[in-house]
């Protein structure tokens, strides 16, 4: 079955540091891989997604992931955090089988200290 | 500004009492879906709708119902039958159910239990 492991529940950085938030999925065919960030009490906003192509995606705010098919990984990076980057990460996987799903994972919060 | 929105922000239920929780979308987008976030859990699908008038069960589907009756409405109703209904409900849309589509997100509504 499809799923979606990110194995932090909670990660903390300081302010100006780099930021790597893992994510590992377990699908038989080519994944759709996505990352969604959601603010307190908001709900979520892409970041990013790989569908096919260059394994180095590039999002917004500064984001990118990197798509390794032999580590079945998409990670989430960011060369340097700003406090405004606090919030929850969610990676997800469309798994096409005839019909719509998108699985999430069960997301990483990160906090940002100065 | 084109997007979608939820309301209320916050509702009460009380024991017995069915409530709706309404989802509006000026995206123009043809699928629609319900999402239930529990804390530790990510986000579990309820329902979703591909086109107006239709609408499938996804995987929690038990104690919910909805409607598609306008493209750009999808209300969601918690029954008495749903014992657990506290929680953050996330309605979403996309422009198809393409498993590479972007869902778009709204801001939520928190429901909970008098």
């Amino acid at each position: 079955a499809q799923s979606v492991t990110q194995p932090d529940i909670h990660i903390t950085v300081s302010e100006g540091a780099s930021l790597e938030l893992r994510c590992n999925y377990s699908y038989g065919a080519t994944p759709y891989l996505f990352w969604y960030v959601q603010s307190p009490g908001q709900g979520l906003q892409l970041l990013l997604k790989y569908f096919s192509g260059d394994t180095l995606v590039q999002g917004i705010k500064g984001f990118e992931a990197e798509f390794k098919r032999s580590q079945s990984s998409f990670n989430l990076r960011k060369p340097s955090v700003h406090w405004s980057d606090a919030a929850e990460y969610f990676c997800a996987v469309g798994a096409g089988t005839g019909g719509f799903k998108t699985i999430f994972g069960a997301g990483t919060r990160l906090f940002v200290k100065a | 500004d084109g997007g979608i929105t939820q309301s209320p922000k916050y509702l009460f239920r009380k024991e017995g009492q069915n409530v709706t929780l309404s989802c509006e979308q000026n995206l123009n987008h043809d699928a629609m879906y319900w999402y239930r976030q529990d804390p530790g859990q990510g986000l579990r699908l309820i329902y979703y709708s591909q086109i107006v008038n239709d609408f499938q069960k996804g995987d929690i589907a038990e104690g919910y119902s909805v409607s598609r009756e306008k493209k750009e409405s999808f209300p969601l109703t918690v029954t008495s039958a749903q014992k657990n209904p506290t929680a953050f409900y996330l309605c979403a849309s996309s422009p198809g159910t393409a498993v590479q589509e972007t869902q778009y997100f709204g801001p939520g509504t928190r429901l909970l239990v008098l």
